[in-house]
């Protein structure tokens, strides 16, 4: 059954260097998502994107923040200089057709801000 | 702005018994509301998708339903098994940015064998 990918699993970084996270999206999909989650607390949607472009954003998806698809399959979320409140499990997922339709999570990838 | 709500924030109950999760929302004009599961330090898996047009969704021992008059799902799991243990997750989706998913704090379950 087709899934989504995350990488790294883990990743650790110094406070204020930038971090790229990778994922692959089910390959017939066409809406993309980033998510995360800080330890103990609930999923925070971040960016939705379709069609080479963000459609939806919120407010912790501030300028640090930064989403690309920059091939047919690979689908990143880049923070540029990071502090330690992003310490965060970052998930993405993808959709067929839009957010009416079931969401598919990958792994996440867990990013620990030193 | 959407709020969601899950109670209880954790359950343990025997193997064998049904069990009912609840969630509530604030703005009754959601899209669909999901139900997903999610095992410790691991992704999240949906399990049940609701459209606002419908009333309940059923798969295997699972079944979820929608008021949205009251602003409640519910999650039903008949004849509950160990591996069920796991951290149930509600979310919806709103009209006014469907790709926006709004998910609930969870219900820490707890199968007992």
């Amino acid at each position: 059954e087709p899934e989504v990918t995350q990488t790294p699993s883990h990743q650790v970084t110094q406070m204020g260097q930038e971090v790229i996270l990778r994922c692959v999206p089910i390959s017939n999909h066409l809406y993309f998502y980033w998510y995360r989650q800080i330890l103990g607390q609930k999923v925070e949607f971040l960016v939705s994107f379709y069609n080479n472009e963000i459609s939806e954003k919120s407010e912790i998806f501030d300028d640090q923040f930064s989403v690309e698809r920059p091939d047919g399959s690979n689908f990143t979320l880049k923070i540029r200089s990071t502090k330690l409140e992003d310490s965060a499990m970052y998930f993405c997922a993808s959709s067929g057709r839009g957010g009416w339709e079931t969401q598919y999570f990958g792994p996440g990838t867990r990013l620990l801000v030193l | 702005k959407q709020e969601v709500t899950q109670i209880p924030a954790a359950l343990s109950v025997p193997e064998g018994e049904n069990l009912v999760l609840n969630c509530s929302f604030t703005d009754s004009a959601i899209y669909n509301l999901q139900w997903f599961r999610q095992d410790p330090g691991k992704g999240l898996t949906s399990l049940l998708l609701i459209q606002s047009s419908q009333r309940e969704q059923t798969s295997g021992r699972l079944n979820a339903s929608l008021d949205k008059s009251s602003g409640r799902s519910t999650l039903y799991i008949a004849a509950s098994q160990p591996g069920d243990s796991a951290t149930y997750l509600c979310a919806s989706a709103g009209y006014s940015s469907a790709s926006k998913i709004i998910f609930g704090s969870g219900t820490r379950l707890s199968i007992r064998p």
